[in-house]
């Protein structure tokens, strides 16, 4: 098994650029999520889903969207990207909701100029 | 709102015992500890359900006082691996959180 799989591992963009980061995942886990992790601050849920056809939004969803037309894929579209959302981007799965361990991906660092 | 942790670092030497602890003010129905080394993803270590269920893996235990919204992670015996960033993430009823993290550095 692959485990969390994220493309690209870098990337910079200029302001008001749209771009994917892709997430995949192997293990047919239900729960999937999008976080952020900036110095000192952890790590933020953007956007999560816990099954197909269904998302929701987390703590800091704004200039970002999600979509979940399989079970494997999970991407995060940035639709205009600002300096503010350079950082990095870690997409995680589980079997379900909060109870389980979740796998994280090995990330995409993302800098926007 | 974001879970307290304390110590922000720590520095040990190989062999000491350390302890990092996690406060929310929110009402939690569990606690997760992850351990994150530098440029790499965070890697699960153990949960703690709502009970104050103590918890082990290895020479690392933690528990979950539900009265005073406190979890702790209690590492012994510490080894140069150990060394990383440890976040605690809070499940509140409405949210999953993470707390800012603690390092940890191990040496010789």
């Amino acid at each position: 098994n692959a485990g969390v799989t994220q493309t690209p591992k870098f990337q910079v963009l200029k302001t008001g650029q749209s771009m994917t980061l892709q997430c995949a995942q192997d293990m047919n886990h239900e729960y999937m999520s999008w976080y952020r992790q900036d110095p000192g601050m952890g790590l933020r849920l953007i956007h999560y889903s816990v099954g197909a056809g269904i998302t929701d939004q987390g703590e800091v969803p704004n200039g970002y969207n999600v979509s979940r037309s399989t079970t494997e894929d999970f991407p995060l579209r940035l639709l205009s990207a600002a300096p503010s959302q350079t950082s990095v981007y870690f997409c995680a799965s589980s079997s379900s909701g909060n109870y389980n361990e979740q796998f994280f991906g090995p990330g995409t660092r993302l800098t926007v100029l | 709102q974001q879970p307290v942790q304390s110590p922000q670092a720590v520095i040990l030497r190989e062999g000491e015992d350390a302890v990092i602890n996690c406060s929310s003010s929110k009402a939690l129905y569990s606690v997760h500890w992850y351990r994150q080394k530098h440029g790499e993803a965070p890697i699960f270590l153990m949960i703690l359900l709502k009970g104050g269920e103590q918890k082990g893996h290895d020479k690392i235990s933690a528990s979950f006082n539900e009265k005073k919204q406190q979890s702790s992670l209690y590492l012994t015996a510490s080894q140069l691996s150990y060394s990383g960033t440890y976040f605690c993430r809070g499940t509140s009823y409405d949210k999953v959180i993470f707390g800012p993290g603690t390092s940890l550095s191990v040496i010789p």
